[in-house]
Order: structure tokens, then sequence, then C-alpha cells
């Protein structure tokens, strides 16, 4: 089964500053997808970037972009030019690829807070 | 682009109650989609495939009996919590995606609070 890993509970990060969460992931699939998720106090799921394991390239969405190193099984994530409204909690996905829908295994999440 | 509804957003009930929540696709036919149960400050854990037209696929350590899955159509798919208890007191939500790349798109939630 695979399994999403998030390392750092928490996190801060000065208004306008870089952060980056980490993700690592452990699947023996060669091919798969991975995503990053924001949850605000809404509790609602909101995607922020994704990326497919078969494109090298790092995708990249406005200020938020990811390092994905795929030998590593990484799949970091750096909001650059942090804004207020960055804080929430983040989740890092995984997504098999399949004949069917495949669910998204979840990592446990970091939670940023962004200092005024 | 797609979107997901899911009602009622909050629930407040006796225990003993059952209680249905209803998941819809607005403008996607959805013939998968996934209900997640998440506690308070933890990640979503997947509860349940459901798949339309045939029976849900539920997670190891998931009661089929306590969490009733219905997928009847293409864009509605339901959860009935039965016989709630206050052990069952947390937050649901569904998700519904086109295959592959297409992210999830999830709704926004059950809060379920069972005195």
């Amino acid at each position: 089964a695979q399994t999403v890993t998030q390392s750092q509970p928490e996190m801060s990060v000065q208004e306008a500053e870089t952060v980056t969460l980490s993700c690592t992931y452990d699947t023996s699939e060669s091919d798969y997808y991975l995503f990053w998720y924001k949850q605000p106090p809404s509790r609602q799921m909101i995607l922020v970037i994704r990326q497919e394991a078969y494109k090298q390239q790092n995708a990249t969405e406005n200020r938020f972009s990811v390092n994905f190193q795929k030998a590593a099984k990484s799949f970091s994530l750096k909001i650059s030019d942090s804004q207020l409204g960055d804080a929430a909690m983040y989740f890092c996905a995984y997504r098999r690829i399949a004949g069917r829908n495949t669910p998204l295994v979840f990592g446990k999440g970091t939670r940023l807070s962004v200092i005024a | 682009g797609a979107v997901v509804s899911q009602h009622p957003s909050r629930v407040i009930c006796k225990s003993g109650t059952s209680v249905k929540i209803e998941c819809r696709s607005l403008d996607f036919q959805a013939t998968t989609m996934f209900w997640y149960r998440q506690f308070p400050k933890k990640s979503l854990m997947l509860m349940a495939t459901s798949n339309e037209g045939s029976k849900a696929t539920y997670e190891q350590g998931v009661e089929k009996d306590k969490f009733l899955i219905n997928h009847a159509s293409l864009t509605l798919s339901t959860l009935t919590v039965t016989s709630a208890h206050p052990e069952d007191s947390s937050f649901y939500i569904c998700s519904a995606s086109l295959a592959g790349f297409q992210p999830q798109h999830f709704g926004d939630g059950t809060r379920l609070s069972i005195l």
C-alpha cells in the first residue's frame, strides 16, 4: 500500500517570504499522480497544484511550485511571497493510476501559519 | 469548473438517529465517488469507494452496516450513518472526479455531531 509522509506538523512563515513544505511517499509503482491540497478553517479542500510522475518538469502555479524528486520519492511544495490567505492546513496526496478512478492517499498534513 | 455539492453542511442529532448525507456532482457524471472521514486536526481517511450501480467498496475497519452507501445515479451518492452514536461525530467529506489526472473535486463536507 502507498503511504504519504509529511514530517512537519506545523510551519510558520513571515508574510512575503518563502516557505517549503515537505512530503515523501512510498510506492512500488512507476507512474502515479501527486497533489497538494489546501484546507483553510472553512475545511473546504482546495487543489493547489498537481504533478504527473512521468513528467520531469516541476509543476508551477503562480506563487506555488513543487520540487519533484522521483528517485527520492519526494514532492515538496514551495510557496513564494507568502500571503495571509495562505494560512491553512496543507495536505500532500498520492493517487494511483488505474483503469478506474482511484482515491487519494493523504499525508497527515502541515499547518502553515503566516505572520504579518 | 466541475463542482461537487454536499448536503447537509451541519447536523446535530440525538444518539440512535440515522443521518443521510448527500453528495452530488453538478456538472459531470461521476461513476465513482469517495467518502472520507476527518477527525479534528487530523488528515482525511478514506472510508469507502462508491460505485454507480454496484456495491460500495469499504476500507478495512469501516463497518458496512453502520455506514450505508448508495450510488443510485451518475450524479448522486449518499452516505447514511445508521443508529449514530457520539463516537460517529466527525467531519465527513465526499469527492468525485473524472478519471486519471483530473483532480478530485470535494464537497464542502458535513459536520456531524451526535449528542
